[in-house]
């Protein structure tokens, strides 16, 4: 079965655009988890989907917005990038919610 | 609100040697536990969990964790360490499915295993 894949996997951002990454889950998997790993912070929860519905939302700025679609595909989204942004975005599936959760590479976005 | 610690930002032991990296955890309601490890440059890799039953619990290669919930720890095991075993170690935690809490992680522990 194929992992969860994750796209692109770097980026470079200019400070003031947006960005949009996308997320496949394994298949099967209906629940879709975001996470933002930096150095200082750890990994910081963000959103988690399933069956199109946000379940969960973590304490971030409304700058981050997220949607998961029929097919358990997810997106986030994140506008008007700031420095602090720069970070490693780390998507991971499950079969339902609570289950453990299996995670893709993750995208490193650079915000200069 | 549930949270875990993970009290030791470094742990070395030398190969061969019995490896400990400890976690503490606090949740209402009885916790959902898990271990993830995560290797340089690649994403976190599910290793074990604790949902309910046997206190010790065996996962992937060769690590095992003990559940003690007197203690609200959830500490991860090997007997013999491997060189192959140095990465960075994450305990994370979630409430009861009832709750519909999200999973939270430890800041993570690095673990180095010399030869």
């Amino acid at each position: 079965k194929a992992g969860v894949t994750q796209t692109p996997r770097y980026l470079i951002k200019t400070r003031g655009q947006q960005v949009t990454l996308s997320c496949s889950p394994i298949s099967g998997h209906r629940s879709v988890s975001w996470y933002q790993q930096t150095p200082g912070q750890g990994l910081q929860f963000l959103f988690e989907y399933f069956s199109e519905t946000q379940r969960n939302k973590g304490n971030f700025p409304g700058r981050f917005s997220g949607r998961q679609f029929s097919n358990s595909r997810s997106e986030m989204n994140v506008s008007t990038l700031e420095l602090g942004d720069s970070a490693l975005y780390l998507c991971a599936s499950s079969l339902r919610t609570g289950y453990e959760q299996y995670f893709g590479p993750g995208t490193r976005l650079t915000v200069t | 609100a549930q949270s875990v610690a993970q009290p030791e930002d470094q742990v070395n032991v030398a190969e061969g040697n019995p490896l400990t990296v400890k976690c503490t955890y606090s949740v209402s309601g009885n916790p959902y536990l898990f271990w993830y490890v995560q290797y340089p440059n690649r994403g976190l890799q599910f290793l074990l969990k604790y949902i309910t039953g046997d206190n010790l619990v065996k996962g992937s290669y060769g690590f095992e964790a003990e559940f003690n919930k007197s203690q609200t720890s959830f500490h991860l095991k090997k007997p013999s360490a491997l060189v192959s075993d140095s990465a960075l170690y994450f305990c994370a935690v979630r409430g009861p499915l009832g709750g519909n809490t999200p999973l939270v992680f430890g800041k993570g522990t690095r673990l180095s295993v010399i030869a």
